[in-house]
């Protein structure tokens, strides 16, 4: 089945941990993103790809990081220096920059 | 990224009645999106939406592009229990760079 496979569902991290979260499409699409998401918030975009071997900070990126050497992958590291890392992180890729977007089922990170 | 008011924040209706909702910009926007998020999950794409005034139906889901190209609405007939969760509007626009802008969600209960 053609997709977007986020992994894992729900990660636990102690404070002061790097954790990388996994996003696979097996959509051909070029373009990849991360939202974040808090209670009662829209999704805040981190991190954008518009083709692989490129990527662009969002609007929060401060914290994160991210690597695009494949097509088909889009991994996100939350870093100790993200202040405040709980939350749900959504996954998402278009054909092409600017175009419509298709989510991954999200991974929910705790901070314990 | 482009600031989009949604409205209403939440809903409680009782099934069997239409459903409305919007979401307004200060800019003018290309293309206009209605998303649906079930809790835990992952937000599903319902209606897409390119030019002004295009008006587009998906099952008992209505969306519209408004003239100004600074607004949109989702109708939703006949709601059932199964339309409960968080609708979000999100759209691009040439003043963020065509990035994915999201409101903040509208929550929908519907009682039986």
């Amino acid at each position: 089945d053609g997709g977007i496979t986020q992994s894992p569902k729900y990660l636990f991290r102690k404070e002061g941990q790097n954790v990388t979260l996994s996003c696979e499409q097996n959509l051909n699409h070029d373009a990849m993103y991360w939202y974040r998401q808090d209670p009662g918030q829209g999704l805040r975009l981190i991190y954008y790809s518009q083709i692989v071997n490129d990527f662009q900070k969002g609007d929060i990126a401060e914290g994160y990081s991210v690597s695009r050497e494949k097509k088909e992958s889009f991994p996100l590291t939350v870093t100790s220096a993200q202040k405040n890392p709980t939350a749900f992180y959504l996954c998402a890729s278009s054909p092409s920059w600017g175009a419509d977007a298709f989510f991954g089922q999200g991974t929910r990170l705790t901070v314990v | 990224g482009q600031q989009l008011n949604q409205s209403p924040q939440s809903m409680f209706i009782q099934e069997g009645e239409d459903v409305s909702m919007n979401c307004t910009s200060s800019s003018i926007f290309n293309t206009w999106l209605w998303y649906k998020q079930d809790p835990g999950e992952g937000p599903v794409l319902l209606i897409a939406l390119y030019k002004a005034g295009e008006l587009t139906s998906n099952g008992r889901l209505t969306a519209q592009f408004g003239i100004t190209r600074k607004d949109s609405f989702l109708n939703i007939s006949a709601s059932i229990p199964s339309d409960v969760g968080i609708y979000f509007c999100a759209g691009h626009s040439s003043n963020s760079g065509y990035a994915l802008n999201f409101g903040k969600g509208t929550s929908l209960l519907v009682t039986p």
